[in-house]
């Protein structure tokens, strides 16, 4: 079945520090995939999506690039500030097994941005 | 755009009670909807999947008669938790989708503690 698998945390960072979080997946066919992110105490909000190979999708100075050679969607900001402290989640959804495209996440990875 | 509203954000009541959180789209049609549950940091655990107007698809291990779920409008979906424990204390999310390869937007969750 679909799997996702992203790197655990917890990370932490100083403010204006480079943040890559790796994540991989293994889907058949051609899944999409999401960056969510969850902030203390609420729900997820969709950060970024890119729905082919050799997508970018961008957001808040988040980027993540698609490639499917490597099966990977790595997220990825230059400048990290304390408000992006969160827990975000890596995700793909496909149609494989008539899954009705339902979301498959990755365990989630805490941020902490220290000023 | 795409905002999913839920509610309560918190409820607090007695062993044996039935809750009801509800899950609404409001500002587009969700002809689906889907229910989680998120232990303390851990990922989202699917509960189930609905349709407008069919009766939910429930994840294996996923007790039907403890939640009931219904979803009868294009913009509304409900979660009954009924006769509820303490072992059911935990934060449920709703999402809401359009169509099938569009993402998923979700709730800001419901803590539920069950005393």
């Amino acid at each position: 079945g679909d799997s996702v698998t992203q790197m655990e945390g917890p990370v932490t960072l100083s403010e204006e520090a480079f943040l890559t979080i790796n994540c991989t997946y293994t889907a058949t066919g051609y899944p999409s995939l999401f960056w969510y992110v969850q902030y203390p105490g609420e729900g997820l909000q969709l950060l970024l999506k890119a729905t082919k190979a050799d997508d970018k999708g961008s957001n808040k100075g988040f980027e993540a690039t698609y490639r499917k050679e490597t099966t990977s969607f790595h997220l990825e900001k230059g400048s990290v500030q304390v408000s992006d402290s969160a827990v975000y989640f890596c995700a793909l959804s496909s149609n494989s097994g008539g899954s009705n495209y339902k979301l498959t996440f990755g365990k989630g990875t805490l941020l902490t941005v220290n000023p | 755009g795409a905002v999913v509203s839920q509610h309560p954000s918190r409820v607090i009541c007695k062993s044996g009670t039935s809750v009801k959180i509800e899950c609404r789209s409001l500002d587009f049609q969700a002809t689906t909807m889907f229910w989680y549950r998120q232990f303390p940091k851990k990922s989202l655990m699917l509960m189930a999947t609905s349709n407008e107007g069919s009766k939910a698809t429930y994840e294996q291990g996923v007790e039907k008669d403890k939640f009931l779920i219904n979803h009868a409008s294009l913009t509304l979906s409900t979660l009954t938790v009924t006769s509820a424990h303490p072992e059911d204390s935990s934060f449920y999310i709703c999402s809401a989708r359009g169509q099938s390869n569009q993402p998923q937007h979700f709730g800001d969750g419901t803590r539920l503690s069950i005393l």
